[in-house]
């Protein structure tokens, strides 16, 4: 069946310094890939997607590239802020989103 | 714009109890999904309903769960005779409709936290 495979945290960053959570996954044809980001005691918000091979989402400096040939959607940020701490979730599928365990990022002035 | 609101936040059921989790999605989405959080992992597809259908179903419990999503009113997912291992957040997603390749973008709502003492 369809998975996802995200690194495991938490991943522990300063202020501004450059961030990459891995994310990759199987699936049965080109799924949309989506990363959501939930805070602590709150539901998820979609933090960016991408919809078809090499399509780049973007928002609120966050990145993510759909590699359809690595099967990835590596979320990336340059410079991470205090309140970038939340856990992070990559999820591809279509009417039914497939998420992984998430990636908590923990960032400390 | 409200967002997907669910009610209760919190729900706390002794064992055989039954829970009711309700559902409103975004005004204009015609389109409901159940996830379940257990504590420490990711969202789980459960159910996927369209008003008055069940879409897909294949992550629900063969038994005691059910859901629905009626012609008015919000969505409902119903555990009957709740167990411990129901404690969980169940988080409700809304989206407009279905594009023509299946896929869509999902909102979430703040989840139901159940507690089953």
């Amino acid at each position: 069946g369809d998975s996802v495979t995200q690194m495991e945290g938490p991943v522990t960053l300063s202020e501004e310094a450059f961030l990459t959570i891995n994310c990759t996954y199987t699936a049965t044809g080109y799924p949309s890939l989506f990363w959501y980001v939930q805070y602590p005691g709150e539901g998820l918000q979609l933090l960016l997607k991408a919809t078809k091979a090499d399509d780049k989402g973007s928002n609120k400096g966050f990145e993510a590239t759909y590699r359809k040939e690595t099967t990835s959607f590596h979320l990336e940020k340059g410079s991470v802020q205090v309140s970038d701490s939340a856990v992070y979730f990559c999820a591809p599928g279509a009417d039914k989103l497939i998420f992984g365990t998430g990636t908590r990022l923990q960032v400390f002035p | 714009n409200a967002g997907v609101m669910q009610n209760p936040r919190h729900l706390v059921r002794r064992r055989g109890q039954e829970a009711r989790l309700r559902c409103s999605p975004m005004k204009g989405h015609s389109h409901v999904y159940w996830y379940r959080q257990l504590p420490e992992e990711g969202l789980k597809f459960m159910v996927y309903l369209q008003k008055e259908n069940i879409i897909d179903e294949s992550g629900m419990p063969k038994e005691r769960f059910s859901a629905e999503f009626p012609k008015e009113g919000p969505s409902i997912l119903r555990i009957q005779q709740v167990v411990r291992g129901d404690s969980a957040a169940y988080f409700c997603a809304s989206s407009r409709y279905r594009d023509a390749t299946g896929k869509n973008e999902q909102f979430f709502g703040p989840g139901t936290r159940l507690t089953v003492l």
